[in-house]
């Protein structure tokens, strides 16, 4: 069974920092890009950023909104996605999502897994 | 960055009605769509694929269609569970890009 389990979210104040994770298992992580995803309250969802396979170098691409700010990494030994956030602002406020991108013989990019999602919160 | 427009934003309908969903992109997207549903407090849910490929495990009542610019979601009959707010998004080039979702209500 594929799983995705996201942890690190919570409370920072804006200028601060934090780290959240994305442990993964039921598939083989070195295979598949990873990407995050976010969600601000009552809102929809926003695209972060990606990171490609090892057979892609590990390429890691990011919104605009983010870039410069976020960083996205993984350990393949570990199954684990990574997402360092700095100089975090109030409208970073989301639940953040890591997903799966799928493997597809045509090509197709799309998220057929996702975690539960964890929520950072930026607020003085 | 292309621009992903969803309609309606809301829309309420009865068990059993069929239920249609707009999404236009702001530049042809070819065959890269992708359908979500989300329901309350819970992740995405991939439900389409390539503008019509069904999702292992997704109700045929889903259905999508469409090219370049302009798809639809179609759910052919409504299901209490179908409840849910459903989100398009294009996958053609980054930064991908989600429509701002169609929030289905009970009637």
């Amino acid at each position: 069974e594929v799983q995705l389990v996201e942890s690190g979210g919570g409370l920072v104040q804006p200028g601060g920092s934090l780290r959240l994770s994305c442990v993964v298992s039921g598939f083989t992580f070195s295979d598949h890009y990873m990407d995050w995803v976010r969600q601000a309250p009552g809102k929809g969802l926003e695209w972060v950023g990606r990171t490609a396979n090892k057979a892609n170098n590990y390429n890691t691409e990011y919104a605009a909104s983010v870039k410069g700010r976020f960083t996205i990494s993984r350990d393949d030994s570990k199954n684990s996605l990574y997402l360092q956030m700095n100089s975090l602002k109030t409208d970073d406020t989301a639940v953040y999502y890591c997903a799966r991108r799928s493997k597809r013989s045509s090509g197709q990019r799309d998220f057929d897994y996702w975690g539960q999602g964890t929520l950072v919160t930026v607020s003085s | 960055d292309i621009q992903m427009t969803q309609s309606p934003s809301s829309l309420s309908a009865s068990v059993g009605d069929r239920v249609t969903i707009t999404c236009r992109a702001s530049q042809s997207i070819t065959n890269y769509l992708n359908w979500y549903q989300q329901k309350s407090g819970k992740p995405p849910n991939l439900l389409i694929y390539a503008v019509s490929s069904l999702q292992t495990g997704v109700p045929s009542r889903f259905s999508g269609s469409g090219s370049g610019t302009d798809f639809t979601l179609t759910i052919s009959s409504l299901q209490p569970e179908d409840f849910a707010t459903y989100y398009c998004q294009q996958s053609s080039s980054l930064p991908f890009t989600f429509g701002g979702g169609t929030k289905v209500e009970i009637k």
